[in-house]
């Protein structure tokens, strides 16, 4: 079966940092994927992991632990702009099909 | 640049009423995918393409079809709408490599009276 579990709400600071966790159970994985959703609009990708570790993309950085079907978003110096939804995705072993996480709503508040 | 184009952004129909959803990308992608999401839900794919073979999500209900005319364009085509049909309904594209990343358009917002 295919499970994304994902906090259903956070709330955070402007300026503060902020990680959004994902554990994930899928019957294959060929990497994983953090999206970007404002209200009304289409998702937008932020960050992608398919190895162990940490990558950085300027205020943003992702995580992944294959071991322990984990991953986080790490949101820094928080914008008003950041509150969104936040998508994990975890892509099939084909490469071809992606399951959706329910997504964290952020609000970044003043 | 506009790269994944739906029309339209927003349609209403009446419960019954067949409509048709399209997209049209121009990255020349292989790959094309329909999801239909709910308020606050997560995406749920209903089917996607990998050039002209198509794929259908086990639990995608039978009213919902869809065509691939060329590489281009791609349609979503639902029968006989229910009022559970109302959703945001999202295409996106990949291209061919296994690494590559989803490009999603701006979705339609369908409303079912």
């Amino acid at each position: 079966g295919q499970n994304i579990d994902q906090p259903t709400e956070m709330t955070a600071t402007e300026g503060a940092i902020v990680q959004i966790n994902c554990t994930y159970q899928t019957s294959g994985f060929n990497g994983l994927f953090w999206y970007q959703q404002h209200a009304g609009e289409a998702p937008t990708f932020l960050s992608y992991n398919v190895l162990d570790g940490l990558e950085e993309k300027g205020r943003f950085s992702s995580f992944l632990s294959r071991s322990k079907g984990y991953s986080y978003l790490l949101l820094k110096e928080l914008q008003m702009k950041d509150s969104a939804s936040y998508l994990c995705a975890v892509r099939d072993d084909y490469g071809q099909n992606f399951v959706f996480g329910p997504g964290t709503r952020l609000s970044v508040l003043p | 640049d506009a790269m994944v184009i739906q029309n339209p952004r927003y349609q209403v129909t009446q419960f019954g009423k067949p409509v048709t959803l399209s997209c049209s990308q121009t990255l020349n992608h292989n790959v094309m995918y329909w999801y239909q999401q709910k308020s606050s839900q997560a995406p749920k794919l209903l089917f996607h393409y990998y050039d002209k073979d198509f794929n259908n999500e086990a639990d995608t209900p039978d009213n919902f079809q869809s065509r691939r005319p060329n590489t281009s364009f791609c349609f979503l085509d639902i029968r006989s709408p229910g009022l559970g049909d109302a959703a945001m309904y999202l295409c996106a594209t990949k291209g061919p490599r296994g690494t590559d990343t989803q490009y999603f358009g701006p979705g339609t917002r369908l409303t079912v009276l």
